[in-house]
């Protein structure tokens, strides 16, 4: 059950810029990092972002992530067609049991 | 490089049990902590549980707790998931998941392809 809330969707022209919105509580995006992640079609995830705006090598600056209090977005500016794909936003959550939530997910299309 | 191959996954009846492994390497496999997520069919990411490098933090997600258990043999670059009491809703992609550093209580890097669990009779 997810507890942080996005978008199911999202889209965009190429070269457009695209951001998808990452809902949570002061538990877990209020008080911890947001992460991001891109799982193409039929492949596994990739991450994108980590630490709320960090970027693992390799990964293109046209993607970037925010945070602000507690919600984040992440933002893709020149939409490329291989962004086509699905979204999701997590981040660890300081509930009774501790565990890593993860957010429903924004499919993003090319258009 | 980092690679990640899951193994354990098939069909098995309600209420069996199933032992999954992830062989890792390309990484100290002992300094960073790993993870199982995973997705249903159709479905987005749930986090499964995490263990530290040195298994001295251990986490689930509460849809598994007192039925599956996270495991790792540093010896042998191996993580587990020991699966009992299998419901339908179990039935899922499991994926295991590198963790950014030795600490359960952060992201994840890497992925597998992730092993197919199917829970029916």
């Amino acid at each position: 059950q997810s507890v942080l809330t996005q978008p199911p969707s999202a889209s965009g022209t190429p070269g457009q810029r695209v951001t998808i919105s990452c809902s949570g509580s002061s538990s877990n995006i209020g008080s911890n990092y947001v992460y991001w992640y891109q799982q193409l079609p039929g492949t596994a995830p990739k991450l994108l972002i980590y630490r709320n705006n960090q970027r693992p090598s390799g990964v293109p600056d046209r993607f970037s992530g925010s945070k602000s209090g507690t919600s984040a977005s992440l933002a893709i500016s020149g939409l490329r067609s291989e962004d086509e794909a699905d979204y999701y936003c997590a981040a660890w959550d300081d509930s009774l049991s501790g565990l890593y939530v993860f957010g429903t997910g924004t499919k993003v299309t090319v258009l | 490089e980092v690679q990640l191959v899951e193994s354990g996954g098939g069909l098995v009846q309600p209420g069996r049990s199933l032992r999954l492994s992830c062989a890792a390497s390309g990484f100290t496999f002992d300094d960073y902590a790993m993870h199982w997520v995973r997705q249903a069919p159709g479905k987005g990411l749930e986090w499964v549980s995490g263990i530290s490098w040195n298994s001295g933090s251990i986490g689930y997600a509460d849809s598994v707790k007192g039925r599956f258990t996270i495991s790792r043999d540093n010896a042998k670059n191996s993580l587990y998931l020991q699966m009992n009491s299998l419901r339908a809703e179990d039935t899922a992609l499991y994926y295991c998941a590198k963790g950014l550093y030795g600490a359960v209580a952060v992201g994840f890097d890497y992925w597998g392809q992730g092993t197919l669990v199917t829970v029916s009779s």
